[in-house]
């Protein structure tokens, strides 16, 4: 079955730091991948995707992430992070099971400390 | 792009009582979708709505508590039922745009419930 997992619920750094928000997947075919993230009270908005081609997208905000098929993975990277970034983070999966969905990952709260 | 907007906002409700939550799409649209967000969770997909058709629903959700209408291609409603204190959530509406061969979902604000 499609799923994605977000092992971090909770990251907190410090702002200027790095950031790098893990995001695993599980599916059959190629995934198509996304980030959205929600500031408090906010609805999602998209930070970058992955459909195909060059595995290092790059996204809104100074966001990218890379795609590893061999690790299933599409983690979010940020080299400096500022207090705006405070927010959760979603990572999701473009599923084809009948329907076209997404399936999201539990999301990673992001605190960034002054 | 697509611009959605979501009627109302918040609500607060009590046990037993019905709320409709409206979603317009400032674009014409095939698919629509209905998430919840239970608090400090993911989101959870309800059903597609295709206009035109009856919406498809996920496991663990039914018609009858989560009745939907699709009228055009700019606007549907989801209706939470006979509401009880565990469906308090956020409740999101997205729709589904392709561009060639890239998809994108675009997502409302968001109407957050909470029921008494």
């Amino acid at each position: 079955a499609q799923s994605v997992t977000q092992p971090d619920i909770h990251i907190t750094v410090s702002e200027g730091a790095s950031l790098e928000l893990r995001c695993n997947y599980s599916y059959g075919a190629t995934p198509y991948l996304f980030w959205y993230v929600q500031s408090p009270g906010q609805g999602l908005q998209l930070l970058l995707k992955y459909f195909s081609g060059d595995t290092l997208v790059q996204g809104i905000k100074g966001f990218e992430a890379e795609f590893k098929r061999s690790q299933s993975s599409f983690n979010l990277r940020k080299p400096s992070v500022h207090w705006s970034d405070a927010a959760e983070y979603f990572c999701a999966v473009g599923a084809r099971t009948g329907t076209y969905k997404y399936i999201f990952g539990t999301g990673t709260r992001l605190k960034v400390l002054a | 792009s697509a611009v959605i907007s979501q009627k109302p906002s918040r609500d607060i409700c009590q046990r037993g009582t019905s709320l409709t939550i409206q979603c317009q799409v400032d674009s014409q649209v095939t698919m629509m979708f209905w998430y919840r967000q239970q608090p400090g969770q993911s989101l959870t997909l309800i059903a597609t709505a295709n206009q035109g058709s009856e919406a498809t629903y996920e496991s663990g959700f039914v018609i009858d508590k989560f009745p939907i209408s699709r009228p055009n291609l700019t606007f549907s409603t989801l209706t939470v039922s006979n509401m009880s204190p565990e469906d308090s959530s956020i409740y999101l509406c997205s729709v589904e745009l392709w561009d060639r061969k890239n998809n994108e979902q675009f997502f409302g604000p968001g109407t957050r419930l909470t029921v008494l």
